[in-house]
């Protein structure tokens, strides 16, 4: 079984400024990938960043990066240069690294950009 | 644009009537689709997977017969939700993996709400 832990309700974050939103998982699968996705008060889920778990290299995707550190299942998302339409629910997902694409969801980060 | 689109975005219906929310690929061929349902506040949760040509596969505690799956094609899933009740009123939403030189990427729908009166 796969779990998320998202233990992060809410965050706050000056507009220009980074914000890192928590994930940590854990699973017994030896592959996997790890997903963060925006969600927006109209339901939509935005895909952000994914990364696999054999990929050395941390994931970026323009102001976002994941912190990926697999000894400690940990997949923090990095937003840099905070923006006010950066404001939404925030949800970190694993699923299998190959075919197949079930994803398991944290509980959400909401975070709220203040200008 | 999206690549995975979800219709209708939003549904009213009176319970006990049926309601079928559909899904579908632009441009890609998907084999394998995914149904989540989200209520409010809350995070999401896999409901079943949509197998193209064959039978869904339902995850625990999710009711088969209330919640038919049918994955006619390579781009098409449709999900009915049968004799509905305020209780199921809740965010539907799909997703489908699109492969690409980047590595997996799941694109999920623009979601459907449903409320049950």
């Amino acid at each position: 079984a796969q779990k998320i832990t998202q233990t992060q309700p809410g965050m706050f974050v000056q507009e220009k400024e980074a914000v890192t939103l928590d994930c940590t998982y854990d699973t017994s699968d030896q592959s996997y990938g790890l997903f963060w996705y925006k969600q927006p008060s109209s339901g939509e889920m935005i895909f952000l960043i994914y990364q696999g778990s054999y990929d050395e290299q941390n994931a970026t995707e323009g102001r976002y990066s994941l912190n990926f550190q697999k000894a400690r299942k940990s997949a923090n998302l990095v937003i840099s240069a905070s923006q006010l339409g950066d404001s939404a629910m925030y949800f970190c997902a694993m699923g299998p690294e190959t075919s197949g694409s079930r994803l398991t969801f944290g509980e959400g980060t909401q975070l709220t950009v203040n200008p | 644009g999206a690549v995975v689109s979800q219709h209708p975005s939003r549904v009213i219906c009176k319970s006990g009537t049926s309601v079928k929310i559909e899904c579908r690929s632009l441009d890609f061929q998907a084999t394998t689709m995914f149904w989540y349902r989200q209520f409010p506040k809350q995070s999401l949760m896999l409901m079943a997977t949509s197998n193209e040509g064959s039978k869904a596969t339902y995850e625990q505690g999710v009711e088969k017969d209330k919640f038919l799956i049918n994955h006619a094609s390579l781009t098409l899933s449709t999900l009915t939700v049968t004799s509905a009740h305020p209780e199921d009123s809740s965010f539907y939403i799909c997703s489908a993996r699109r492969a690409g030189l980047s590595g997996n990427t799941i694109y999920f729908g623009e979601g459907s709400w449903l409320t049950v009166v």
